[in-house]
């Protein structure tokens, strides 16, 4: 299994404004990933976050709002850009060993944000 | 398009009583269910991950059934207790994708004391 934190935990940030979010896993995993959940949905895949590469954004989000960076197997960052109170989700990030489809994905706690 | 649903959105019983929560997804050409918790403002925590191969995974008081010909999976819960309140979700890779999970959103289960 995988253990995943995220820093920060949450944070109130004013609109215009960007934070961003790291990963952490205590293992090397082949893909990470992002997700959103808007409050009271259900989870929503940002991007993948390729090593080394620009990420794989899901249709409705773009690099310039939601730039990713994956230095490493165990390591990635997300940035929430020029924040509107639309932003205010729990965002989390997520990881799995190998490519295949029979793997279980881990997550991370999550960073609860709140965009005033 | 892969779409997952799951009923009852949110469902309160008594402690001890066994209680059964139902997925069900629209693309039946999956290669795995993975049910999730969720506890209030807090990440997801795996808890059973179940094959296509398979028809059942028990881990614990919990046992996941597949029954991908009608596109549906239960999640068992026997003797439940008050730590077991929290958000339960199910989700699926996204058709022909390895890298996304199609989520349902989700049964708020509470089991009172």
């Amino acid at each position: 299994s995988a253990v995943i934190s995220q820093k920060p935990s949450r944070d109130i940030c004013q609109r215009g404004t960007s934070l961003t979010i790291q990963c952490q896993v205590d293992s090397q995993v082949t893909m990470m990933f992002w997700y959103r959940q808007q409050p009271g949905q259900s989870l929503t895949l940002i991007a993948t976050a390729n090593q080394g590469s620009e990420a794989t954004y899901e249709s409705g989000f773009v690099i310039d709002k939601f730039p990713i960076s994956r230095p490493n197997l165990t390591f990635s960052t997300l940035t929430v850009s020029n924040m509107s109170p639309e932003d205010s989700s729990i965002y989390l990030c997520s990881g799995k060993g190998g490519g295949g489809f029979s793997v279980t994905q881990y997550f991370g706690p999550g960073t609860r944000l709140l965009v005033l | 398009k892969q779409e997952v649903t799951q009923i009852p959105a949110a469902l309160s019983v008594p402690e001890g009583e066994n209680l059964v929560l139902n997925c069900s997804f629209t693309d039946s050409a999956i290669y795995n269910l993975q049910w999730f918790r969720q506890d209030p403002g807090k990440g997801l925590t795996s808890l059973l991950l179940i094959q296509s191969s398979q028809r059942e995974q028990t881990s614990g008081r919990l046992n996941a059934s597949l029954d991908k010909s009608s596109g549906r999976s239960t999640l068992y819960i026997a003797a439940s207790q008050p730590g077991d309140s929290a958000t339960y979700l199910c989700a699926v890779p996204s058709s022909g994708s390895a890298r996304q999970l199609t989520f349902g959103s989700g049964t708020q289960l509470t089991v009172l004391p």
